[in-house]
């Protein structure tokens, strides 16, 4: 029931910043982007979310298009930790279950 | 402030056996979801329950499992006559509401193997 595409994989150096992208062209109004992401043999851990306008918090950013129907996944800085499979998930107000896709396997490089 | 909890961490059940999943969650939180991750696919939701009520199980297999969440302890998933299919990770999440705006916090899960 994914209703978002994301790039299989995405490689980055340390230090550097990633830039995850996550098209959602059917998004409705009341769709919420949510990202979690998943490390190897944990559970999902949330990143962030945002309706409409650019959020930050202390682990990323998420930069939304204009018209919404695609949003990039901003890691400032990746370390060896960020290695996981990150989720580009749309929530609508009304849904309380998490639709989880195939996600991009993050890969970090020493 | 502990997170959510899950025991056990690994379960082996032989077929035909029963397997009981337990998940705690956070302080304060009052609705639990448990999702299945099958071998190389993709998280799958399963269900959704408030304290003693049973919102949403339509991820969940209509035959041989079941999940409640009593007033008073932890969350049970059960799942009775086991198949090597079953074999997977479960995971529960909590949240304090269900709103959208809600993050879900996840456990560390239970990986059942079903020799």
């Amino acid at each position: 029931d994914a209703k978002t595409t994301q790039p299989n994989s995405m490689e980055s150096n340390e230090e550097e910043p990633v830039h995850l992208p996550c098209n959602h062209s059917t998004i409705s109004g009341t769709d919420y982007i949510h990202w979690y992401r998943q490390l190897p043999s944990q559970g999902p851990e949330y990143v962030i979310h945002g309706l409409t306008s650019n959020v930050n918090n202390r682990m990323a950013s998420l930069a939304i298009a204009e018209d919404r129907k695609s949003s990039t996944l901003i890691l400032h800085r990746a370390t060896l930790r960020d290695a996981a499979v990150y989720y580009c998930i749309l929530r609508d107000l009304n849904d309380y279950k998490l639709s989880f896709g195939a996600g991009t396997t993050v890969t970090v490089r020493a | 402030n502990a997170g959510v909890m899950q025991n056990p961490r690994h379960l082996v059940r032989r077929r035909g056996q029963e397997a009981r999943l337990r998940c705690s969650p956070m302080k304060g939180h009052s609705h639990v979801y448990w999702y299945r991750q099958l071998p190389e696919e993709g998280l799958k939701f399963m269900v959704y329950l408030q304290k003693e009520n049973i919102i949403d199980e339509s991820g969940m297999p209509k035959e041989r499992f079941s999940a409640e969440f009593p007033k008073e302890g932890p969350s049970i998933l059960r799942i009775q006559q086991v198949v090597r299919g079953d074999s997977a990770a479960y995971f529960c999440a909590s949240s304090p509401t269900s709103a959208t705006y809600n993050e879900q916090f996840f456990g560390p899960g239970t990986r059942l193997t079903v020799l």
